[in-house]
């Protein structure tokens, strides 16, 4: 069974500083990754997703992940954060193999709050 | 707002009620999830429908029933549950069901207390 790791719980930082969140998942086959967001009081929505190419990959609001493949690692980046960053970050894959269909599994979440 | 609409967005049940969740996609798509939340554990995945047909049930107990009647429309009825199940029950929607690299579009969820 194929797990998701978010090594912070909880991250807290200015505004203007780096951030960077850890994702690693476990499975033996060929995935595809995602990153979710939860801002405050609004729905889970897409940041950015990886299925070839690339293993930079870049998604709305300034925002980067890149996969390492001998990691199992797929960590999102942004340079200078804002207030406006604040929400909850998820990592996701999935099984690339198409008969396994579109079942996503889920990291536990990192709440980022970014100081004004 | 993303096309995907829950309702209702609490709900307060004891544990001898039956209720339903319903969930709403307006985005033509043709695969619907149910997922749970709960305090300090992942996002889970309890049911997958593709096409109006559940293509997996992630071992999710028979209190938890879900129904599809047609492709924009997802319900979850619940009846006896327990304190434990109390969570977030978010409801998502995607393109082309077995395709895994389409975007799941999630709604905002309906929050669930069982006293």
């Amino acid at each position: 069974a194929q797990s998701v790791s978010q090594h912070n719980h909880h991250v807290i930082l200015s505004e203007a500083a780096s951030l960077e969140l850890g994702c690693n998942y476990s499975y033996g086959g060929t995935v595809n990754l995602f990153w979710y967001v939860q801002y405050p009081g609004q729905h889970l929505q897409l940041l950015l997703k990886y299925f070839s190419g690339d293993p930079l990959v870049k998604g709305i609001k300034g925002f980067e992940a890149e996969f390492i493949k001998s990691k199992f690692s797929f960590n999102l980046r942004k340079p200078s954060v804002q207030w406006s960053d604040t929400a909850e970050y998820f990592c996701a894959v999935n099984n690339k193999i198409k008969a396994a269909g579109n079942k996503l599994t889920f990291g536990g979440g990192t709440r980022v709050l970014v100081k004004p | 707002e993303t096309g995907v609409t829950q309702t209702p967005r609490h709900l307060v049940m004891g544990m001898t009620n039956k209720k339903s969740l319903k969930c709403e996609q307006h985005l033509g798509h043709n695969a619907m999830y149910w997922y749970k939340q709960s305090a300090k554990k992942p996002l889970e995945l309890m049911f997958v429908y593709s096409l109006e047909e559940r293509v997996e049930n992630n071992s999710v107990p028979s209190r938890f029933s879900p129904e599809c009647p047609n492709s924009s429309h997802l319900f979850l009825h619940l009846h006896t549950l327990q304190p434990e199940d109390s969570a977030l029950y978010l409801c998502a929607s995607s393109q082309e069901p077995l395709a895994a690299y389409n975007e799941q579009f999630f709604g905002p969820g309906t929050r669930l207390t069982v006293l």
